[in-house]
């Protein structure tokens, strides 16, 4: 089992949609999660932390289920621009060994169409 | 401005001949990872580095080398570069005080023909 698993997609949409992605962690011992989002051929950026109260950024929301270890991305409204790969992310936290390596699943296709 | 910088942005070689891609952060971060990324495989580590002088393999270390000699400055080198090392290259710094959120360079596309 990977350690970090996201549907791939992709997933298109019209504008205006309401979209969410999930992704699971292997590791129960993981510490942080986080959403980025990569542009092709771009640099990933940072979206959002997970907490575990979840938490939410305009239209945006992520949530955080720790028994069943996913997490999850909800955008409302769709726009155009948000057309991306969505990453998902989970570090173990600490500092012994290679603890502050983030774990990075392979993505999620967002088309969001006119 | 806080920011990862990378050189060069593109490049293109042949193989065997040494080439490095310069890395800095200005943010006075400890931790700073290589990455390559490839269709169907994601961001996989290269190379990472915990401070100066300490410098560790992570996923995908061979055919590379690092060196971290002072904070800023992390370094990315291909002794002999080989076609399978064609990839787009991300350097990363990590702040451990925000739940290690990581900052990216913007790529080192690198063609080895």
């Amino acid at each position: 089992r990977k350690e970090v698993e996201q549907d791939p997609g992709p997933f298109n949409v019209p504008e205006g949609a309401t979209v969410a992605f999930n992704c699971t962690y292997s590791n129960s011992a993981s510490q942080s999660f986080f959403w980025y989002r990569q542009d092709c051929r771009k640099e990933p950026k940072l979206l959002m932390s997970v907490y575990s109260s979840g938490n939410e950024d305009g239209r945006f929301t992520a949530q955080l289920n720790r028994a069943s270890q996913y997490i999850s991305l909800l955008i409302r409204d769709s726009k155009l621009s948000d057309s991306a790969t969505y990453l998902c992310v989970v570090n173990m936290g600490g500092n012994a060994g290679n603890n502050r390596k983030l774990i990075w699943g392979l993505g999620t296709s967002l088309a969001v169409n006119p | 401005e806080a920011q990862v910088t990378q050189n060069p942005r593109y490049l293109i070689t042949v193989t065997g001949k040494k080439l490095t891609v310069t890395c800095s952060q200005n943010m006075n971060h400890e931790y700073m990872s290589w990455y390559r990324q490839d269709p169907g495989l994601g961001l996989r580590q290269i190379y990472y580095s915990m401070n100066v002088e300490v410098t560790d393999k992570g996923d995908v270390p061979e055919g590379y080398k690092v060196s971290r000699k002072e904070k800023r400055n992390f370094p990315l080198i291909l002794e002999s570069p080989s076609p399978n090392q064609t990839s787009l290259y991300f350097c990363a710094s990590q702040n451990h005080y925000r739940g290690n959120e990581q900052f990216f360079g913007p790529g080192t596309r690198l063609t080895v023909l």
